[in-house]
């Protein structure tokens, strides 16, 4: 099975722009983890979505928001980027119960300036 | 809300000896998962190994092996025969039965001296 891919994997935007990061779990998982890594602050977790629904949520402001798609397929917003922003994120997949093992995409290096 | 912490930011093992880098969690939930991920240097972050709650028995993985203590909230991760490949930062996490969110430590850089 391929595994979990992120696009893209380097990405420079200003302050003030949006950016949307995208994720393809593994064949046959349904839920998508969003996690925020940064040298300070380590892995923060920032939601989970479930078949289309978002199930779990971090504490992170509004500006960061994500979608499902149909095919498992997602999809995270930015909105009015900060340096802060500035992190690697990554996603994960799963199946939803059993061991909740979480496989990592390699991640998006995402850089405000 | 459950926290983990990992209180070796860093430490060194000499190739072929053994390490144990340290986790403590704290909840208040009786049934979770423990995981330990190693995530090299510009590489993807992997499973290494996981322990259910409530088993009684330790997880092994060939080489890794865990000390898992549950009254003491205490889940250490022992790598014997550490190998050059064994650095990189290794991160404790914690999962609840009921939920698919994970909570992870700071995490541990591990060098590996040959």
């Amino acid at each position: 099975k391929a595994g979990v891919t992120q696009t893209p994997r380097y990405l420079i935007k200003t302050r003030g722009q949006q950016v949307t990061l995208s994720c393809s779990p593994i064949s046959g998982h349904r839920s998508v983890s969003w996690y925020q890594q940064t040298p300070g602050q380590g892995l923060q977790f920032l939601f989970e979505y479930f078949s289309e629904t978002q199930r779990n949520k971090g504490n992170f402001p509004g500006r960061f928001s994500g979608r499902q798609f149909s095919n498992s397929r997602s999809e995270m917003n930015v909105s009015t980027l900060e340096l802060g922003d500035s992190a690697l994120y990554l996603c994960a997949s799963s199946l939803a119960g059993g061991l909740g093992e979480q496989y990592f995409g390699p991640g998006t290096r995402l850089t405000v300036t | 809300a459950q926290t983990v912490t990992q209180s070796q930011p860093e430490m060194s093992v000499q190739e072929a000896e053994t390490v144990t880098l340290s986790c403590t969690y704290d909840t208040s939930e009786s049934d979770y998962y423990l995981f330990w991920y190693k995530q090299p240097p510009s590489r993807q972050m992997i499973l290494v190994i996981r322990q259910e709650a409530y088993k009684q028995q330790n997880a092994t993985e060939n080489r890794f092996s865990v000390n898992f203590q549950k009254a003491a909230k205490s889940f250490s991760l022992k790598i014997s025969d550490s190998q050059l490949g064994d650095a990189a930062m290794y991160f404790c996490a914690y999962r609840s039965a009921g939920f698919n969110k994970f909570y992870f430590g700071s995490g541990t850089k591990l060098n590996v001296k040959p």
